[in-house]
């Protein structure tokens, strides 16, 4: 049981929009920034964006994040078949004293 | 560029020890915060283990307290993860994390019951 919750699968058809939410607690997502990560079969995650809705160089602006209270979302838009991966959010949690990971989304383009 | 190479991974027998390294490049590595996050075969990512730039700041996930010892050595430019009284569970990749970016390519723990 992931201490952030966010659903196992989200799908849609090329060049819609799909939401990815991520549920967390006082102690971790309505303190810290949100980070997101995608991850490709058999690679390693990329970082998505950071400081909740900030995209590093290099990540399409069809990707975008953001927060409120204690939760967040990430939001591609214009889906793209090579969009198809693993989404992961991540935060600190205070409470814990380390890096909190959601469950992971599996994002389908159909 | 940065980079982060881990190695040192490899199979085990319940109970054994096995010593993870990551090698970096491309960054002042003394000025930067390090993770252990690790992923089981088809689950999610776990995160195990920090160290602050300096080493005197040092967490771990209750799963891996104990067992598990995250050390750094600036002056090499690499990370270190000591895993001992290994189970089967610990199977999966295991990433090198320049805090939550960059991640290294992982390498393969697989700790046979």
């Amino acid at each position: 049981q992931s201490v952030l919750t966010q659903p196992p699968s989200a799908s849609g058809t090329p060049g819609q929009r799909v939401t990815i939410s991520c549920s967390g607690s006082d102690s971790n997502i309505g303190k810290k920034d949100v980070r997101w990560f995608q991850q490709l079969p058999g690679t390693a995650p990329k970082l998505l964006i950071y400081r909740n809705s900030q995209r590093p160089s290099g990540v399409p602006d069809r990707f975008s994040g953001s927060k409120s209270g204690t939760s967040a979302s990430l939001a591609i838009s214009g889906l793209r078949s090579e969009d198809e991966a693993d989404y992961y959010c991540a935060t600190w949690d205070d409470s814990l004293s380390g890096v909190v990971f959601g469950g992971g989304t599996k994002v389908t383009v159909l | 560029e940065v980079q982060l190479v881990e190695s040192g991974g490899g199979l085990v027998q319940s109970g054994g020890s096995l010593r993870l390294s990551c090698a970096a490049s491309g960054f002042s590595f003394d000025s930067y915060e390090m993770n252990w996050v690790r992923q089981a075969p088809g689950k999610g990512l776990e995160w195990i283990a920090y160290i602050n730039s300096n080493g005197n700041r040092i967490y771990y996930a209750a799963s891996v307290k104990g067992r598990f010892t995250i050390t750094r050595d600036n002056g090499k430019n690499s990370l270190y993860l000591q895993m001992k009284s290994l189970k089967a569970e610990d199977t999966g990749i295991y990433y090198c994390v320049r805090y939550l970016d960059p991640w290294g390519r992982g390498t393969l723990v697989t700790v046979s019951s």
